[in-house]
């Protein structure tokens, strides 16, 4: 049971190229979603899944697509990659309602030079 | 979306003392509270969650207050210890979002 999880660990990437986030979750979920982590801002959310063949926009959804390929995997596509971007990216997965546990992903250190 | 606010951003404690943690928000239909544990370098992690139908939850040093009238819950750690040490995140969780607070980093002097 692998819970969440994310590829890649690491990225470098140079401003303008593209890449997509991978993550996969092994425990049924309905709901998954991505953050970003940047000091001092805390876990912001950029788009979120409440279903499959579902997506929403979060709090910072600006440069980023998302794609929810089935009820196990959401990806999240850099298109254009920018400095702003540099971050920890985290996906995240839980029953889908108003409680329930969310689990996370490692995350993700992306760096855009 | 739904804000929460956390506070303080920072928080240093001697060993065995107490530390509290508080966040505020403003939707009232959120009716679950949880609360995240993430050390250095590592995934965020549930510590301790409580539902709206409670004003209270203990498990061992942690407990968690809640006050939903007036829209503030606390995360309340005593004793604590080194390994303590880590950032905390409040949350809410709505049906379909979970939105974090800007997170405290707790710091546990020996």
């Amino acid at each position: 049971n692998a819970g969440v999880t994310q590829t890649p660990k690491f990225q470098v990437l140079k401003t303008g190229q593209s890449m997509t986030l991978q993550c996969a979750q092994d425990m049924n979920h309905n709901s998954m979603y991505w953050y970003r982590q940047d000091p001092g801002m805390g876990l912001r959310l950029i788009y979120y899944s409440a279903s499959e063949g579902t997506t929403d926009k979060g709090e910072v959804p600006n440069g980023y697509n998302v794609s929810r390929l089935n009820k196990r995997e959401f990806s999240l596509r850099l298109e254009s990659a920018a400095p702003s971007q540099t971050s920890v990216y985290f996906c995240a997965s839980s029953e889908w309602g108003a409680e329930g546990e969310a689990f996370f992903g490692q995350g993700t250190r992306l760096t855009v030079v | 979306g739904e804000n929460v606010e956390q506070h303080p951003s920072t928080l240093s404690v001697q060993e065995g003392d107490s530390a509290v943690i508080k966040c505020t928000y403003s939707d009232s239909a959120s009716n679950y509270f949880p609360w995240y544990k993430q050390e250095l370098g590592k995934r965020p992690q549930l510590i301790i969650d409580i539902r709206s139908n409670v004003g209270e939850k203990k498990d061992q040093r942690i407990a968690v207050t809640l006050n939903k009238t007036a829209k503030h819950f606390s995360l309340h750690i005593t004793e604590t210890q080194p390994e303590d040490s880590a950032v905390y995140f409040c949350a809410l969780r709505l049906p379909e979002q979970l939105t974090f607070g800007s997170g405290t980093q707790l710091t546990v002097l020996p």
